[in-house]
């Protein structure tokens, strides 16, 4: 089963607003990466961290790889009608190349 | 196409049947993965290919589940006697290099077990 636990589990915004989503575990994770999956489509990396401490930005996107190594958070900035769809976490354990996924974020972007 | 491909898009099978899942990585990739993903969840690990072995099989649910992969490129998952529990989306997904994470994956094919 997942051990990943992601929220919140959907948000309704306002264009234009910031959002923030994150992961926890109760495992330390060397990597954390997080997805986007629209509909009909496979996910698409937006960001991957591989150091504790490690702040990413892509564009409006900017994620950190928590201090303890068992969260992550993702924020977006002055939120578009092209962001929404469905944000994963994911992360591996140990030298195991397995990636655990979070249940995800729906992001709806209200008109 | 650049990317990576799956067909078919959509398969609806009955019950008892022979399932094949077809898998044409990003040219160049060595690693391989087969995912999983039911409607609300994140993608569930199948198996993964470094080359043409299957590196680690692990999350195959049973015996009935089959992945191939015979000269490094192209993968076939194969599901025998299908059960209504397999509907789900099947995912490709590969990668240049290690580590992992940075995958890059197809569009899916859904399957319908009726």
């Amino acid at each position: 089963g997942q051990q990943l636990n992601q929220s919140p589990q959907s948000m309704f915004i306002q264009e234009g607003e910031d959002v923030s989503m994150n992961c926890t575990s109760s495992s330390i994770f060397n990597t954390w990466l997080w997805y986007k999956q629209e509909p009909g489509e496979g996910p698409v990396l937006l960001i991957a961290l591989y150091k504790a401490g490690e702040l990413t930005s892509n564009g409006r996107l900017t994620a950190q790889f928590g201090i303890t190594r068992k969260d992550s958070f993702l924020n977006i900035s002055a939120s578009i009608p092209s962001d929404v769809g469905i944000y994963f976490c994911a992360g591996t354990m140990d030298s195991n190349y397995q990636l655990i996924w979070g249940a995800g974020t729906k992001l709806i972007i209200k008109p | 196409g650049a990317g990576v491909s799956q067909t078919p898009s959509n398969k609806v099978t009955e019950k008892g049947k022979y399932v094949e899942l077809r898998c044409d990585p990003i040219s160049g990739h060595t690693a391989l993965y087969w995912y999983r993903q039911s409607l609300g969840q994140g993608p569930e690990f199948l198996i993964y290919f470094q080359g043409t072995g299957a590196a680690d099989d692990s999350g195959l649910p049973n015996d009935r589940f089959f992945a191939v992969r015979p000269e490094g490129s192209v993968s076939t998952l194969k599901i025998q006697r299908t059960e209504r529990g397999d509907s789900a989306v099947y995912l490709c997904a590969s990668s240049l290099r290690d580590p992992p994470g940075e995958l890059f994956f197809g569009e899916g094919s859904r399957l319908t077990v009726l």
